[in-house]
C-alpha cells in the first residue's frame, strides 16, 4: 500500500524550543492533514493543507504544503508542555471524481516529549 | 455536536468470543472510515463508508472482520470469532465529503483478546 515516511520517530525537547517534523512519499498527495494524539485519545486535526505551496498557521503551529505535493511539515514554535502527544501526518491521494479514492495514508508519528 | 461517539471505550474478551464495536459518526458526515492502530503498524485503514455503501474493504485483515452501516447515523465493526492479534485500538471517524476529508476521530476502543 501507499506509505508516508514520517521523521522524525521521536523528539526530546526542552520547553521554550521550536519543533520541526515532516513526512515524505513517492506519490502525489491532493491533501495533507496534520494530527495530534494525546494518550488514550483519539487524532485531533490540527492544521489542512490542499493547495501545493500552501503555508498555513494555527497559533503556534505552521505546516507547508510541499510544492512536489509529495512532502509536508509542521513547525511548533516556542513548545509548551501541552504540546506532548504523537503527531500524524496524513495524505489524500486524489478524490473518487478524479478517478481515486478519498481515503487517507497515515504516517507512523513524531512522538514529541517536552522537558519543562 | 458531540462529534464521533464510540462504544465501548475499553473491551477485554476471550479468543474465540465474538466482538462488536459502534460508531456514530457526527451528524451530517457522509463518509465513515474504521481505523486500527497498532505500536507495530501504526494507524490502518480497515474500511469506509459514503453515504451508508461500503466503499474500500481492501483494508479488512480477513474475513473475521465485517462491518455494517444500516443508518447514516451508526455504524459496528464485528470480530468473530476474536483472536489474540486483533488486541488493538479501533478508531472511528467521519468525514463532510470528499473535498473536505478533515476527518473527525471517535476516542476509540481499546480491544484486549486474551
Amino acid at each position: 500500500g501507499q506509505q508516508l515516511n514520517q521523521s522524525p520517530q521521536s523528539m526530546f525537547i526542552q520547553e521554550g524550543e521550536d519543533v520541526s517534523m515532516n513526512c515524505t512519499s513517492s506519490s502525489i498527495f491532493n491533501t495533507w492533514l496534520w494530527y495530534k494524539q494525546d494518550p488514550g485519545e483519539g487524532p485531533v486535526l490540527l492544521i489542512a493543507l490542499y493547495k501545493a505551496g500552501e503555508l498555513t498557521s494555527n497559533g503556534r503551529l505552521t505546516a507547508q504544503f510541499g510544492i512536489t505535493r509529495k512532502d509536508s511539515f509542521l513547525n511548533i514554535s516556542a513548545s509548551i508542555p501541552s504540546d506532548v502527544g504523537i503527531y500524524f501526518c496524513a495524505g489524500q491521494l486524489r478524490s473518487r471524481t478524479q478517478g481515486g479514492s478519498e481515503k487517507l495514508v497515515f504516517g507512523k508519528g513524531t512522538k514529541l516529549t517536552v522537558n519543562p | 455536536d458531540a462529534g464521533v461517539i464510540q462504544s465501548p471505550r475499553h473491551e477485554v474478551t476471550e479468543m474465540g468470543q465474538e466482538v462488536t464495536l459502534r460508531c456514530k459518526p457526527i451528524s451530517g458526515h457522509d463518509y465513515l472510515f474504521w481505523y486500527r492502530q497498532t505500536m507495530m503498524r501504526g494507524l490502518e485503514l480497515l474500511i469506509y463508508f459514503n453515504n451508508n455503501v461500503p466503499i474500500d474493504d481492501s483494508g479488512m485483515p480477513e474475513d473475521r472482520f465485517s462491518a455494517k452501516m444500516p443508518n447514516a447515523s451508526f455504524s459496528t465493526l464485528k470480530i468473530q470469532p476474536s483472536e489474540p492479534r486483533d488486541s488493538a485500538v479501533y478508531f472511528c471517524a467521519s468525514s463532510f465529503n470528499a473535498l473536505n476529508t478533515e476527518a473527525f476521530f471517535g476516542q476509540g476502543t481499546r480491544l484486549t483478546v486474551v
